[in-house]
């Protein structure tokens, strides 16, 4: 079964509107942390925000926030006034902490953002 | 530099033909991750560093593969005897700390090799 699952392959928005990047994950582990990131044409993956399973609110990072909706096992992103720059690939991931691994993808959605 | 940097960025090979991916972690990082991302899909991990000890390979897909980080800081990636399927772009990661310090272990990626093998 897929640990972290992203059903939409690409999205359109147009400038200063916000959108919303689906993402859900599968664990039994009752610690674990999710994680954004943005990989522009450049390839470089970047840090965007990060959520663990115990902490109490929705993380926030400038224009990024994180929808955690833990019974649903869901980890929206949230970008808010969106910006050309914004273009690129957004990965979800996930770290399970009794499994000790490195970070699982999801296979990500690509984000377009016109003018 | 203040990231973490990869050479070469691109790396044409003839099937058969052995090749080496360097990676330059953020100084004084202990933690370092190897990945491997096929066209259109995420990162799969290869293998975890900390310090010098290779803790996990788990993910390195067959025996061609092999990877160090000998002092602890720099590492590389071997592949030998490249096949086609092991065209892809490796990205190379590294965090501050340990990976069992904590389940926020935040990676900080390179650019990545984007590796082609004919």
């Amino acid at each position: 079964a897929q640990k972290i699952t992203q059903t939409q392959p690409g999205m359109f928005v147009q400038e200063k509107e916000a959108v919303t990047l689906d993402c859900t994950y599968d664990t039994s582990d009752p610690s674990y942390g999710l994680f954004w990131y943005k990989q522009p044409s450049s390839g470089e993956m970047i840090f965007l925000i990060y959520q663990g399973s115990y902490d109490q609110q929705n993380a926030t990072e400038g224009r990024y926030s994180l929808n955690f909706q833990k019974a649903r096992k869901s980890a929206n992103l949230v970008i808010s006034a969106s910006q050309l720059g914004d273009s690129a690939m957004y990965f979800c991931a996930m770290r399970e902490n009794q499994a000790g691994t490195a970070l699982i993808f999801g296979k990500g959605t690509t984000l377009s953002v016109s003018s | 530099g203040a990231g973490v940097s990869q050479s070469p960025r691109y790396k044409v090979a003839k099937r058969g033909q052995d090749v080496a991916l360097r990676c330059d972690p953020i100084s004084g990082h202990v933690s370092l991750f190897w990945y491997q991302q096929a066209l259109g899909q995420g990162p799969e991990f290869l293998t975890y560093f900390q310090n010098e000890a290779q803790l996990d390979k788990s993910g390195l897909p067959s025996d061609r593969f092999f990877a160090e980080r000998p002092e602890g800081s720099v590492s590389t990636l071997k592949i030998q005897r490249t096949q086609q399927e092991d065209s892809a772009v490796y990205l190379c990661a590294s965090s501050l700390k340990p990976l069992g310090d904590t389940v926020k272990n935040i990676q900080y990626f390179g650019a990545g090799t984007r590796l082609s093998v004919l």
